[in-house]
């Protein structure tokens, strides 16, 4: 059973840039959420996709938009970078959107804006 | 607004003795809590879970404890062993909600001294 792996690990980008994560989510989960764990912080909820729809979203701007592919892998797009999007993206995958449900997460990609 | 919150951003704990770790959450909405565990360089990992129709629930050395009417949960970890050294994430989420957005609090890191 493969777990859930997130690309790049790590990226530089400079401001107003855009950036594509990529995340392939466990075998035999449906559903991918993405966080945003800024450095000090809990991770914090930006969305899910669910059946290669956004099945709700946290407090974050339009700029950050994702999809989620027939095969489940999901991948989270970031417009016109600020500073303040450096932080780790974590994706994580689970069997359904049930909130007892439990996330597995990958080991993240660390973006940083200069 | 910290709808979770771990107010001891770190705590050092003996071999063998009980780590207990601490979180509180505003949100009476919430009611299921879980805690996950984050090593240096990968994604958090799930420990042990609780729903708000239980107080108690135990996993090997693990339990959390939950006071609703305090809005508290707590993490025990007895005996404390090397391997537990990493960074402890309480978080909540509304289980009916339609999705798995996790509301995480900024974690405690614990450190197990041999």
């Amino acid at each position: 059973e493969t777990g859930v792996t997130q690309s790049p690990t790590h990226l530089i980008k400079t401001r107003g840039q855009q950036v594509t994560l990529r995340c392939s989510s466990q075998s035999g989960h449906n559903t991918v959420s993405w966080y945003q764990q800024a450095l000090g912080q809990g991770p914090q909820f930006i969305f899910q996709y669910y059946r290669e729809e956004e099945n709700g979203r946290g407090n974050f701007p339009p700029r950050f938009s994702g999809l989620q592919f027939p095969n489940y892998s999901s991948e989270l797009n970031v417009n016109a970078l600020e500073l303040d999007d450096s932080a780790l993206y974590l994706c994580a995958s689970s069997l359904g959107p049930s909130g007892a449900n439990v996330l597995t997460f990958g080991a993240g990609s660390r973006l940083t804006v200069l | 607004d910290q709808q979770v919150k771990q107010n001891s951003p770190s705590l050092s704990v003996q071999e063998g003795r009980i780590s207990i770790l601490n979180c509180d959450y505003t949100n009476s909405m919430f009611d299921y809590f879980l805690w996950y565990k984050k090593y240096p360089a990968e994604g958090p990992t799930f420990l042990i879970s609780i729903s708000s129709i239980k107080d108690k629930n135990e996993d090997g050395r693990f339990t959390v404890f939950l006071n609703k009417s305090a809005k508290h949960l707590s993490l025990h970890i007895v005996p404390s062993q090397p391997g537990d050294s990493a960074v402890y994430f309480c978080a909540a989420s509304q289980s009916n909600f339609g999705n798995e957005k996790l509301t995480f609090g900024t974690g405690t890191r614990l450190t197990i001294i041999p």
